[in-house]
């Protein structure tokens, strides 16, 4: 069975663009979960969906973090415009949705911002 | 305060050597328990549960111990490939599904 799928792999943009990152969970999970880690701070949930519901969001950074599930296989998080501080490693994550499930991250998304 | 706190490391062992990692948590509500592994530039992969009555996996114990809030994990007989960081993760309260992971503790066995 295929993974959680992202992409892309590597993105290098420069400051004020705008960045999409993608996510395929894999299929019948219905949690959906980004994260973001860095050295600093290591790694943080910053939204979470179940039944492609944005349920708890209160890991988003600020208004220019953005994220839709318009779908049970795909999932976007957007940044605009983007900052160097936003250089990280983009984590999604799926499960089922019952307690004590495991979580399964894709490979991540390194993002550079310059 | 942070909701999972354990010791960065590093930690620097022989092959062979047994090494304990410990890991606390704030949130006496959680009620599931984990260690993911995650390799230098990879994403994170579960390792193991953890349950109220301790459970072991081949070199792997795992304990939990709910009165102190404190959880570890045991390395016994170590191996180069164990060489990784460890994440001591606790689900969230308010939501079963909300994983909260700690910063982690780097492993680094040596021959």
């Amino acid at each position: 069975d295929a993974g959680v799928i992202q992409s892309p792999r590597h993105e290098v943009t420069e400051m004020g663009q705008e960045v999409t990152l993608r996510c395929k969970p894999i299929s019948g999970h219905n949690s959906l979960f980004w994260y973001r880690q860095t050295m600093m701070r290591g790694l943080e949930l910053l939204i979470y969906f179940n039944n492609n519901v944005p349920i708890d969001d209160s890991g988003m950074p600020e208004d220019r973090f953005s994220a839709k599930m318009p779908n049970a296989s795909f999932s976007t998080l957007k940044i605009q415009p983007s900052e160097p501080r936003d250089s990280a490693v983009y984590f999604c994550a799926s499960t089922r949705d019952r307690q004590g499930y495991e979580q399964y991250f894709g490979p991540g998304t390194r993002l550079t911002v310059t | 305060r942070k909701e999972v706190e354990q010791d960065p490391g590093p930690f620097n062992v022989p092959e062979g050597a047994t090494v304990a990692f410990n890991c606390t948590y704030s949130n006496s509500a959680s009620q599931s328990f984990f260690w993911y592994r995650q390799d230098c530039r990879k994403e994170p992969k579960l390792l193991m549960s953890v349950y109220s009555s301790g459970n072991e996996d081949g070199r792997f114990t795992a304990q939990l111990n709910r009165a102190s809030q404190y959880i570890s994990l045991l390395i016994r007989d170590s191996k180069l490939s164990d060489s990784a960081t460890y994440l001591c993760v606790v689900n969230s309260k308010g939501g079963y599904n909300k994983l909260i992971f700690g910063a982690g503790t780097r492993l680094a066995v040596h021959p």
